[in-house]
């Protein structure tokens, strides 16, 4: 059974509208990821959060924002979504000690 | 900047045959771990190498690290179809953010 939820699945959206990615984790992880990944491609990690109130931007420069307001909840947000940010967004969290990263389903986006 | 280099990137292989896969990173770190991604699927992990010279071992998957070459292999006896997969490493850049960098990947597809 999953530790760490991603919502929704699937997502088809138009272009412009603004959407929300959730990330929920129940093992208390301080440490939260959001990577970004095309199909069959390598994951790029776009933001990371070392706890509460703590994001910063990861290595591949993205136009979507993230908060981390509590420790279980690490959302991910497009002001205007557009066909370029189409891809399949991976969350992540692991412990304290980092050892051992749990990923979530992920959710496949589809701007058209 | 942290860099981690996989080959081969693709490798079709007939069933009951041995192959290598590497992984190449660019700075010092002895954490790597190896994950399998089924099309469309999330990250699964493999294995998590924490020292010099460790080897891990499961079915006909076994993998090592030389943290002194910079180098990991992940070794498949006697393939069979079903670890047709995407494999990906994965190095941790420093242990005050814990952020995993991924190769590319190397796709596997065992033939019968």
């Amino acid at each position: 059974e999953a530790d760490i939820y991603q919502t929704p699945r699937y997502l088809v959206i138009g272009t412009g509208k603004k959407i929300t990615l959730e990330c929920s984790q129940t093992m208390g992880h301080d440490k939260m990821y959001w990577y970004q990944q095309d199909p069959g491609m390598e994951l790029h990690l776009i933001h990371y959060s070392y706890g509460v109130n703590s994001t910063e931007k990861g290595d591949l420069s993205s136009e979507s924002t993230v908060s981390r307001i509590r420790t279980e909840h690490f959302p991910l947000t497009l002001e205007s979504a557009r066909p370029s940010h189409t891809s399949q967004y991976l969350c992540a969290s692991s412990a304290h000690s980092g050892y051992g990263y749990t990923f979530g389903s992920g959710t496949r986006l589809t701007v058209v | 900047e942290l860099k981690v280099e996989q080959n081969p990137l693709f490798l079709s292989m007939q069933e009951g045959k041995n192959y290598t896969i590497y992984c190449n990173y660019s700075t010092t770190s002895d954490r790597l771990y190896w994950y399998r991604q089924d099309p469309g699927k999330s990250l699964e992990s493999l294995f998590v190498l924490l020292s010099n010279g460790a080897v891990k071992q499961e079915g006909r998957l076994m993998a090592s690290l030389d943290t002194k070459a910079r180098l990991s292999t992940l070794h498949i006896t006697a393939a069979v179809h079903d670890l047709s997969a995407t494999y990906f490493c994965a190095v941790v850049v420093s242990y005050s953010s814990y952020k995993l960098i991924f190769g590319s990947g190397t796709r596997l597809l065992v033939r019968p």
